[in-house]
């Protein structure tokens, strides 16, 4: 079963615009991890954030945790058309190893 | 480019049959998680091998099977293949040096049972 679940699950933004998705999970994590996959391929790791930290930027990635609510949102600032893809966002539960994901944001930003 | 490298790319096998994956880790990884993906869906976790042991499992059957070898790289068996199988196998390496980490994917296995 996913850990994860993303919100929502499809978004389509003009280039420029900004695009924000979500991630919700169950139980209590070590740290919070988002990825992106281009047309089902390998995933490619956009940025970590921990358990103990609030917020984190990359570039124009900025991203949230908010552990009381058990969740985490992605910003992406000036979306460009290379930014279409499917976003995941995956949890490693305290005290394991295991990277659970969850189900996917389908992005979609056009030119 | 990764550095984590998988072969084959695709695959077609029928209903019965066994598979064998395989997996390159970026040099320096001494863990890798083999995930399965199927179409629209995210990476389910399979199971994962720091140092030849596995090192944790999700939900899958023991007919899922897996090998870590020396120099880190991996391969998953699957025996008696069913439909369900068809997916993206995805294997990922990282290092767990100071906890749980980023990981690093290959590029995938397409496999298609018939």
């Amino acid at each position: 079963s996913q850990q994860g679940e993303e919100d929502p699950q499809a978004l389509s933004i003009q280039e420029g615009e900004n695009a924000t998705m979500n991630c919700s999970y169950k139980t209590s994590i070590n740290n919070l991890q988002w990825y992106r996959q281009n047309s089902g391929r390998g995933l490619v790791h956009l940025i970590l954030i921990r358990s103990n930290e609030r917020e984190k930027h990359s570039g124009r990635l900025r991203v949230t945790l908010d552990t009381s609510k058990k969740s985490s949102s992605l910003l992406i600032t000036a979306s460009r058309a290379a930014d279409t893809a499917s976003y995941f966002c995956a949890t490693v539960h305290s005290g394991t190893y295991k990277y659970i994901f969850g189900t996917g944001t389908r992005l979609k930003v056009l030119a | 480019e990764t550095g984590v490298t998988q072969s084959p790319t695709h695959l077609i096998k029928t209903r019965g049959q066994q598979v064998t994956l395989r997996c390159s880790s970026q040099s320096g990884h001494n863990t890798v998680s083999w995930y399965q993906q199927a179409l629209g869906q995210g990476p389910q976790f399979i199971f994962q091998y720091y140092r030849e042991e596995e090192n944790g499992r999700g939900n899958f059957p023991p007919r899922f099977s897996g090998l870590q070898f020396p120099n880190y790289s991996s391969e998953l068996n699957v025996n008696a293949l069913e439909l369900d199988d068809s997916a993206l196998y995805l294997c990922a390496s990282t290092s767990l040096a100071g906890g749980p980490n980023e990981q690093f994917f290959g590029p995938g296995t397409r496999l298609t049972v018939l």
